[in-house]
């Protein structure tokens, strides 16, 4: 059973732009909503979290859009580079570290 | 402060052999978790060390185990290894339990072959 529904698959946009990838969850319990950058050949990164209470985050370029009660959260980029390029996950967390990811969304920025 | 560590980065065994991998999670984390990475299934758990005892286990067979150590390092082991086990295999460090959830952070991973 997927915890997390993440959507697009795939998003070319081109510099300059804004990139948008969304996410659902069902389980209410979950209390943590990390974004992770992954490049090929590497590990993922943390990008962005955020937790519940807030219903919004920025960190630079990067957004966090959180809708609790649509158990919906979403990844902004403004400004999208060509090394913005990689492939971007969301995930969901309980106080277990037991964390559940989205199917992941390849981004493509066009120079 | 140095990040997360696995040995070896890249491994090619054959069906049947076994496996080990290791991972040292970052200076003062103490949980270490494993997950596996493929085309089809994407990330998923495996299990969660913390003061060298399973806290949680993903839905995976009897033949991956792992251990944690004093110092925090941890080992994973796949037992009589299949194709489908091929995989990039992910260890993440945290500081442990507490009243939320704690950031993880990964380590570029090995890459394991099956042939």
């Amino acid at each position: 059973q997927q915890q997390v529904k993440q959507s697009p698959q795939s998003l070319i946009v081109q510099k300059g732009g804004i990139s948008i990838i969304n996410c659902a969850y069902e389980n209410t319990a979950f209390d943590y909503f990390p974004w992770y950058q992954q490049f090929p050949g590497k590990g993922p990164a943390l990008l962005i979290a955020i937790r519940p209470d807030v219903s919004e985050k920025k960190e630079g370029r990067f957004t966090i859009s959180f809708n609790k009660s649509a158990k919906q959260f979403s990844l902004h980029i403004m400004d999208s580079q060509p090394g913005d390029s990689a492939t971007y996950f969301c995930a969901t967390q309980t106080g277990a570290n037991n964390l559940f990811f989205g199917t992941g969304t390849r981004l493509t920025v066009i120079p | 402060k140095a990040g997360v560590t696995q040995t070896p980065r890249y491994l090619i065994k054959t069906r049947g052999q076994q496996v080990t991998l290791s991972c040292s999670p970052i200076s003062g984390h103490r949980s270490v978790s494993w997950y596996q990475q493929t085309p089809g299934q994407g990330l998923q758990f495996l299990f969660e060390y913390f003061s060298e005892t399973q806290r949680n286990k993903g839905n995976f067979p009897g033949r991956f185990s792992g251990r944690q150590f004093s110092n925090s390092r941890s080992e994973m082991n796949v037992s009589t290894l299949e194709l489908g086990d091929s995989a990039l295999y992910l260890c993440a460090s945290s500081f442990g339990p507490g009243d939320f959830a704690d950031t993880q952070y990964f380590g570029p991973g090995t890459r394991l072959t099956v042939l």
